[in-house]
């Protein structure tokens, strides 16, 4: 069984169009986050919910927009996507939001943007 | 802002070599730090959490000691395998209950 999943696995798109990406996790974690992978391979927090709640947001551009319909999901809504955009996009999940606790990773989505 | 910085950024050992890599981290305000084992192609998979200064914390031929008022932590491998080859990543998170600052990993390629 997966523990936490992303779908799709590769997205290409082109420029100005909206896409999102999904990811569940079926491990009864309260807290899921979203992880941007750049070109140096740096992998950097992008958000992070608690139990459907926005905990943490850091300097992402208003494009991206996360979404949790339940603590089981954190989705991933990105309007008007940019070159810049192309990146791998992790999903990952915790017991808590304490950081006290290991993070399970999703297998990533890669994002190319034409 | 927290900085997590990891050394070396790369290593090549010979099969049955032992290893270790260097994670330092700011010393105040410490609340956890997280070792991750990156393979290529796929997704972080957690080695260790560590809280406590002073924590030892073992799996199979790997472990890592922590550090807490020196800001440091080291892992070692033992009798490196080429299953060992992949990326190696510390993380801290910059305060309490917030995500986890990740460094730019150290890669080991084990060559048989």
């Amino acid at each position: 069984d997966t523990a936490v999943s992303q779908t799709p696995k590769y997205l290409v798109t082109q420029m100005g169009n909206d896409k999102s990406i999904k990811c569940e996790q079926n491990l009864g974690h309260d807290t899921m986050y979203w992880y941007k992978q750049d070109s140096k391979k740096f992998l950097k927090i992008m958000f992070s919910y608690n139990n459907k709640e926005l905990i943490i947001n850091e300097t992402v551009p208003n494009r991206f927009s996360p979404k949790s319909p339940d603590k089981a999901h954190l989705n991933l809504h990105i309007n008007s996507l940019e070159l810049g955009d192309s990146a791998v996009y992790f999903c990952a999940s915790s017991r808590e939001g304490g950081a006290s606790y290991e993070q399970y990773f999703g297998p990533g989505t890669r994002l190319t943007v034409t | 802002i927290l900085n997590v910085e990891q050394s070396p950024q790369s290593l090549h050992v010979q099969e049955g070599d032992s290893t270790n890599f260097t994670c330092s981290f700011p010393s105040s305000n410490f609340y956890a730090l997280h070792w991750y084992r990156w393979e290529t192609a796929k997704s972080p998979e957690a080695l260790f959490v560590m809280t406590l200064n002073g924590d030892e914390k073992k799996k199979g031929r790997i472990s890592a000691t922590l550090n807490t008022k020196e800001g440091y932590s080291y892992l070692y491998i033992k009798g490196s395998q080429p299953e060992d080859s992949a990326t190696y990543l510390c993380a801290s998170p910059g305060k309490a209950g917030t995500a986890l600052i990740f460094g730019k990993g150290t890669t080991l390629s084990v060559s048989s």
